[in-house]
């Protein structure tokens, strides 16, 4: 059974670049979260899918964020006229089934350095 | 509102001594999920443990140890003869569990543990 996986591990762009990163979850994970990491904090939650509906929000995702999961497997988060405020740690999670006892399985994640 | 307390910004102890994290947290639900998470310097964040608010028993796996007191809202850590493999930033986390499942992971800020040795 392998892990979630993210792609890529590091990605340095420029102000106003588009950047698009993908998740993959734990094979027959329904749940797949993002959260977005500075440095010194704790993960903050950006959005999350069951299967391949969006469920909720953060007001933290501008409209310059979009995140999909077509098909309800894999995920694409993707930032849009990049700003130097979105370098971060992009995490991304998966859990299993609908029920209340739901543990969040982590991806390497994705550091964005925007210059 | 959900909200999770890490005081300790930054700890360190010498290998082989015995070190607690601290955690309290904030929810007005009845029902509730704590978790630990440890984060090495890779980055990738390691489950190590989830309690549900039903269920105040301590935990004890090998050297790590949980202490969970719904009286004072804490959910506290402690290693045993710490080893310098310990040596990571741990985050606490909640989430809250109503009938459609549990909802995303509040997390504290961490606290950076280095073992020394």
């Amino acid at each position: 059974d392998t892990g979630v996986s993210q792609d890529p591990r590091h990605k340095i762009t420029k102000r106003g670049q588009n950047v698009t990163f993908r998740c993959d979850p734990i094979s027959e994970h329904n749940r797949l979260y993002w959260y977005r990491q500075t440095l010194g904090q704790g993960p903050e939650f950006l959005t999350y899918f069951q299967n391949e509906a969006q469920l909720e929000k953060s007001r933290l995702l501008s409209d310059r964020f979009s995140a999909e999961r077509p098909k309800g497997s894999f995920s694409t988060l993707e930032i849009q006229r990049t700003e130097q405020g979105d370098s971060a740690m992009y995490l991304c999670a998966s859990s299993l089934g609908s029920g209340r006892a739901q543990t969040q399985y982590f991806g390497p994640g994705t550091r964005l350095l925007v210059l | 509102a959900q909200k999770v307390t890490q005081a300790q910004t930054e700890i360190s102890v010498v290998e082989k001594e015995d070190v607690t994290l601290d955690c309290v947290y904030e929810t007005r639900d009845t029902t509730y999920y704590l978790f630990w998470y440890k984060q090495p310097p890779s980055g990738e964040l390691v489950f190590l443990i989830r309690r549900n608010s039903f269920d105040e028993q301590n935990e004890i796996s090998g050297r790590y140890s949980w202490n969970f007191q719904k009286s004072t809202s804490s959910f506290n850590f402690t290693i045993t003869a710490s080893q310098v493999v310990d040596s990571a930033v741990y985050f606490c986390a909640l989430s809250e569990a109503p009938n459609s499942g549990n909802t995303p992971l509040v997390f504290g800020k961490g606290t950076r543990l280095s073992v020394i040795a």
